[in-house]
Formats: C-alpha cells, structure tokens, sequence
C-alpha cells in the first residue's frame, strides 16, 4: 500500500522563478493538503484541495496555487519566488477532507 | 500570541526517564486534537490523537483539558528511539486545516 509520495526531493532555485511541487496521495485518499515547514517552526498550512476544488486557504498569498487532478494528485505552484520561500513544503492525503492527515516525505526547496 | 504554543525545550532526559509535554491552544472552537512526530529533516507522523476521556497507547499518554485549553503528552520509559521533535496539532472546528504548534525537541541519552 503506497504511501503518500512527493517530487522532487530538493529543489534549488533563484529568485523570481517559478516552482511546481508534486504529490500523489496515499492508497484510498481523495483530499490533499499542504503545508510549508521553516526551519524550527511546526508546518504552516497553505490550502487544501478536495474534488478537484480549493476548499481551504491559509494565510498566504496568491503567489501560493495549486492544483487537483481527477486522480487526486496535486500540484503547487510557487510564483515570483523569494528567498523566504525557502522551506520544507509537505503534502499530507486524508479521506475526505476532515479524516487524518498523513504526511509525504517533503519537497526541501532552497530559493537563492 | 500564536493559537498552539509548546516549549521548543529540548528536554534532555535519561534512557528510562519519564518525560512531559504541554501545549496550549487559544481558540476555544477547536475540536479534534493530536501529537504527531517529527525526526529530524523527515516528515511529521502522526503519533496519536488525544481525546477528552484521555488515552493510552503503550507508553505514551496524552490528556486534553478543554476548559483550560491545554494538552499534554507523558512518555514514560523513555527509549534512545523516542528522541524526536514532538508536535502538538489542533484542528479548529474539524475543517481539515490543521494547525501546529512549533514542537518540542527530546533528547534522549544513554
């Protein structure tokens, strides 16, 4: 039973550009979330993404989209990147958009 | 103020030790509560969910008092593996946004 996956696995890019993240949810999940980690904090939720629709947004702003395709991946998609940008991103797949949450093993974008 | 506060620490303890962690949430319509772990540079794992009844899962015991917003994690029998960061997690009014507190950081020495 595959877990949750995300690609890449690091990313280094340069300020301005442009980043798309993957996630495929686990086995049996519809609804995606995802969250950014800095370092030394606890994980910040972005938005969630439930039928194909953002149900969800936390406080970012709309440099931050994403994306859910009808096989319940996900994307995100980072525009005009700055160097505070620079963090573990972490999709977590739960069923339905209020069951547990489990997490991917990260995307660790570094932004120069 | 943020809405889920723990001690960064780290606590450092002895194999055997029994340690505890405390968290405080500050929005009262948050509804479903739980610790997940976190090694280092890997992805949070969910260690369990805490209940207003209080609950056991071997050596690890967490408690949620609602009337004063506060959450607590006891491992006792600490193990050499138990070192981790632990993070107190909130979910306000069950809507699937889940929020963090920044974790506290356990060391766990021979």
């Amino acid at each position: 039973d595959a877990g949750v996956t995300q690609s890449p696995t690091h990313l280094i890019k340069t300020r301005g550009q442009q980043v798309t993240l993957r996630c495929s949810p686990k086995s049996g999940h519809d609804t995606v979330s995802w969250y950014q980690q800095a370092l030394g904090q606890g994980p910040q939720f972005i938005f969630q993404y439930y039928e194909e629709e953002e149900r969800q947004r936390g406080n970012f702003p709309d440099r931050f989209s994403g994306h859910q395709f009808p096989n319940y991946s996900s994307e995100l998609n980072v525009n005009a990147l700055l160097l505070g940008d620079s963090a573990l991103y972490l999709c977590a797949s739960s069923l339905a958009d209020r069951g547990l949450q489990y997490f991917g093993p990260g995307t660790r974008l570094t932004v120069t | 103020r943020k809405e889920v506060e723990q001690d960064p620490g780290p606590f450092n303890v002895p194999e055997g030790a029994t340690v505890a962690f405390n968290c405080t949430y500050s929005n009262s319509a948050s509804q479903s509560f739980f610790w997940y772990r976190q090694d280092c540079r890997k992805e949070p794992k969910l260690l369990m969910s805490v209940y207003s009844s209080g609950n056991e899962d071997g050596r690890f015991t967490a408690q949620l008092n609602r009337a004063s917003q506060y959450i607590s994690l006891l491992i006792r029998d600490s193990k050499l593996s138990d070192s981790a960061t632990y993070l107190c997690v909130v979910n306000r009014g069950n809507t699937g946004k889940l929020i963090f507190g920044q974790g506290t950081t356990l060391q766990v020495k021979p």
